[in-house]
């Protein structure tokens, strides 16, 4: 099946630092990227949606000055959480979804502590 | 809102088949049906998805009713492996295809 990472999988990080994470669909180009935040015991909530070379859509209440997203490539996204707090601290999760549409694949996550 | 109606959770034994049920009434003919599955600590993981007709595939079997109002996940004979959390997501093909995740059902799995 289609492959998805994610770099770095967990991270610690002061508060008021940025932090990037990286999604790559590794044996397959992906048009759109997806990134979703997990708290803990709750389910995944889609932040926004990345079209390989245009701007990201942001879901409601999702703040894109402190969520960049960056789709240059069709193999890879990139999320920075700028400026971030303790209340930032999550379970990072981006899918890919191949040119031929369907399914989505998702990548292992990245855990984010802010301190 | 998620518009599938799961229960919170379920328990097997291992290698007995376990039947996992979705409800979606208000599904519309053009949607799939995807589900997913979620282990501790990681990613979900694809299982499989169908339109209208039953579907098979390695991981699983999922049963669409006549009307597409319910479908049910079969894992065949589950293994310890499988204990996760499932979800069960209607999908417009053609659309954003933006998966919009319920609660989904936590699957343990007794040895």
């Amino acid at each position: 099946g289609a492959v998805v990472s994610q770099h770095p999988s967990r991270v610690i990080c002061k508060s008021g630092t940025s932090v990037k994470i990286e999604c790559r669909s590794l044996d397959f180009q992906a048009t759109t990227m997806f990134w979703y935040r997990q708290f803990p015991k709750q389910s995944l909530m889609l932040m926004a949606t990345s079209n390989e070379g245009s701007k990201a859509t942001y879901e409601q209440g999702v703040e894109k000055d402190k969520f960049l997203i960056n789709h240059a490539s069709l193999t890879l996204s990139t999320l920075t959480v700028t400026s971030a707090h303790p209340e930032d601290s999550s379970f990072y999760i981006c899918s890919a979804r191949s040119l031929s549409g369907g399914t989505q694949y998702f990548g292992p996550g990245t855990r984010l502590l802010v301190l | 809102d998620a518009k599938t109606t799961q229960p919170n959770s379920m328990e097997s034994n291992e290698e007995e088949p376990v039947h996992l049920p979705c409800n979606h009434s208000t599904i519309s003919g053009t949607d799939y049906i995807h589900w997913y599955r979620q282990l501790p600590s990681q990613g979900p993981e694809y299982v499989i998805h169908g339109l209208t007709s039953n579907v098979n595939n390695r991981m699983a079997s999922l049963a669409i009713a006549e009307d597409r109002k319910s479908s049910t996940l079969i894992l065949h004979r589950a293994t310890l492996r499988d204990a996760a959390v499932y979800y069960c997501i209607r999908i417009f093909q053609g659309g954003s295809e933006k998966l919009v995740f319920g609660k989904g059902t936590k699957l343990t799995v007794n040895p």
